[in-house]
């Protein structure tokens, strides 16, 4: 099976643009969480979908958003960046057993 | 409040000799735990769950880890490191009620000496 894809690897924006990340998850599963990786930070999660709808949401601001598709594509999209954005952006999906996720290779975000 | 502490930020060690990565959760249930592993640029490899039963669980690469309930600890294990072990290391609680989360450790880099 294709592990968790996620495009672009790469992104340099300014502040004040906005960025749209995409996670395909691994065939079959359905939850798609996304997490926000800074040195400072940790891990942190942003939130969750299960079978296109949002099933957990971290404390992030109203600037982060997300959405699946009927295929468990997810899309998050950040409006309005900031310096603070910066960050690598990580996928995971997970199936059958909740507390099994498989994590992508991450979106590095690069805000200047 | 749900949380997980690695208290060593940066881990040396050469080549061969073992390695023990500790990591501390505060949980009001039993909870499941996780130890990942990320190079440089990658995203999370999962190394070995726990969940229930035996206390010394097994993973890929080498690498096991026991769970102590009565010290609140999962701490990483390997006898021999190798230089490809070099990496950061993340240990993860995963809920057990309600919404399935995850919490995450601040990770342990591991730096390996030829």
């Amino acid at each position: 099976k294709a592990g968790v894809t996620q495009t672009p690897r790469y992104l340099i924006k300014t502040r004040g643009q906005q960025v749209t990340l995409s996670c395909s998850p691994i065939s079959g599963h359905r939850s798609v969480s996304w997490y926000q990786q800074t040195p400072g930070q940790g891990l942190q999660f942003l939130f969750e979908y299960f079978s296109e709808t949002q099933r957990n949401k971290g404390n992030f601001p109203g600037r982060f958003s997300g959405r699946q598709f009927s295929n468990s594509r997810s899309e998050m999209n950040v409006s309005t960046l900031e310096l603070g954005d910066s960050a690598l952006y990580l996928c995971a999906s997970r199936g059958q057993n909740p507390y099994e996720q498989y994590f992508g290779p991450g979106t590095r975000l690069t805000v200047t | 409040a749900q949380s997980v502490t690695q208290p060593d930020i940066h881990i040396t060690v050469s080549e061969g000799a073992s390695l023990e990565l500790r990591c501390n959760y505060s949980y009001g249930a039993t909870p499941y735990l996780f130890w990942y592993v990320q190079s440089p640029g990658q995203g999370l490899q999962l190394l070995l769950k726990y969940f229930s039963g035996d206390t010394l669980v097994q993973g890929i690469k080498g690498f096991e880890a026991e769970f102590k309930r009565s010290q609140s600890s999962f701490n990483l294990r390997k006898p021999s490191v190798h230089w490809s072990d070099a990496a950061e290391y993340f240990c993860a609680v995963g809920t057990t009620s309600g919404t399935y989360k995850y919490i995450f450790g601040t990770g342990t880099r591991l730096k390996v000496l030829a």
